[in-house]
């Protein structure tokens, strides 16, 4: 089976701008979940979807927003990107609770 | 919130060397996973411990989940290169939401 794929990979954008990042889930997965990483404050949940519905939200503002697809696929959004937006957005497919398997991630620079 | 603390944050050892990360929690954690990111990949599945004492092992690596279920460790015997990496613990919060440790980075000097 295909792993999680996430394009684009890099992004550079500036302040102000939007962003929209994709995820294709592995075949079967139902639920998608979107995570940051960055040095500073590790890995942190942003959101989880399960049969196109929110199931789950992290502690980001609402300039960060999602969805998804009837086929599982998963859009995040953020808006008026701030310079700490700057940060390897990781999208995670699961079939088990919790089981997760992450994507290459889109390394996202914001000047 | 609920918060998983994970130590060390960084270990260097020599090549043949055992480590061990250990995660922490204030509270009861129905379950807790393992991962590992390699130096510019992304988190990989390793395992998932539930019941209270539990002990898997994987070729040179061995978890443990506390008998209180609120802190877990993992063990490498004999470190090699391949091992470097950045090891997270995770738990999934009363909401369902997962948890991630702030990870212990290991270097293995060949």
């Amino acid at each position: 089976k295909a792993g999680v794929t996430q394009t684009p990979r890099y992004l550079i954008k500036t302040r102000g701008q939007q962003v929209t990042l994709s995820c294709s889930p592995i075949s079967g997965h139902r639920s998608v979940s979107w995570y940051q990483q960055t040095p500073g404050q590790g890995l942190q949940f942003l959101f989880e979807y399960f049969s196109e519905t929110q199931r789950n939200k992290g502690n980001f503002p609402g300039r960060f927003s999602g969805r998804q697809f009837s086929n599982s696929r998963s859009e995040m959004n953020v808006s008026t990107l701030e310079l700490g937006d700057s940060a390897l957005y990781l999208c995670a497919s699961s079939l088990r609770p919790y089981e997760q398997y992450f994507g290459p991630g889109t390394r996202l620079t914001v000047t | 919130g609920q918060q998983v603390m994970q130590i060390p944050q960084y270990q260097h050892v020599q090549e043949g060397e055992d480590f061990t990360t250990y995660c922490n929690s204030s509270t009861t954690l129905s379950n807790i996973q393992w991962y590992k990111q390699r130096p510019g990949g992304h988190p990989v599945f390793l395992i998932q411990l539930v019941k209270s004492g539990e002990v898997k092992k994987q070729k040179r690596l061995t978890f443990q989940f506390g008998e209180a279920k609120k802190n877990s460790s993992l063990h490498i015997t004999a470190t090699q290169t391949t091992d470097v990496g950045t090891y997270f613990c995770a738990a999934s919060s009363n909401t369902g939401k997962l948890i991630f440790g702030q990870g212990t980075t290991l270097q293995v000097k060949p």
